[in-house]
């Protein structure tokens, strides 16, 4: 079966800094992979997603890049501010409707 | 769009009882909606997938008769904790998938945080 496995577990950047997370994800067959942040005592958000048909997504200051041939993808936040403390989980499936497999999280903290 | 909601939000329990937890999608209708479990400063472990007017499929190690789930409509699943016993504390989320929207895409609830004293 799938597995993703994400890193660093921690990060500690200044605010303003750029933030990256990156996964690697074991089955060549996963076609989708969102990225969601999730604060303390809250269910996780999707911040944004890629499908297997794109090498690059971006959203502001947020932006994903995946790698098929490497089986991996990254999370890159820009201008990172206070607000975007949390914890960040990459995922992956393989079609539509079958479970997400989550990496550990990363915790991202943003100091002012 | 695209809101799940969970009910409770918390809930404390004493070792015995059994707990409903409810999960609704309130702006899109979910024909699969799915069960995770959270320890503290843990990854989401999945415990089962629930289809409308199906079984749901239970993960390995997962028990059944512990973890009774229902998705008895489009917009409605339940978990059931029953005879609830202090391992069984845990944040449990839930997540739904949108068809007619990106079919992957989960959107997920807020969470129950769960205490069995």
């Amino acid at each position: 079966g799938e597995n993703v496995e994400q890193h660093p577990s921690t990060l500690s950047v200044q605010e303003g800094d750029s933030a990256v997370i990156k996964c690697t994800y074991s089955d060549s067959a996963s076609n989708y992979f969102p990225w969601y942040k999730q604060e303390l005592g809250k269910g996780p958000q999707l911040i944004i997603d890629i499908r297997s048909n794109v090498g690059e997504k971006k959203d502001q200051r947020i932006a994903v890049t995946l790698n098929k041939t490497a089986k991996h993808f990254s999370l890159h936040i820009t201008e990172t501010q206070p607000e975007d403390s949390a914890v960040y989980f990459c995922a992956a499936t393989r079609q539509a409707g079958t479970a997400l497999i989550f990496g550990k999280g990363t915790t991202l903290s943003v100091s002012s | 769009g695209a809101v799940v909601s969970q009910h409770p939000s918390r809930v404390i329990c004493k070792s015995g009882t059994s707990v409903k937890i409810e999960c609704r999608s309130l702006d899109f209708q979910a024909t699969t909606m799915f069960w995770y479990r959270q320890f503290p400063k843990k990854s989401l472990m999945l415990m089962a997938t629930s289809n409308e007017g199906s079984k749901a499929t239970y993960e390995q190690g997962v028990e059944k008769d512990k973890f009774l789930i229902n998705h008895a409509s489009l917009t409605l699943s339940t978990l059931t904790v029953t005879s609830a016993h202090p391992e069984d504390s845990s944040f449990y989320i839930c997540s739904a998938r949108a068809p007619g929207l990106a079919e992957e895409t989960q959107y997920f609830g807020p969470g129950t945080r769960l205490l069995v004293l």
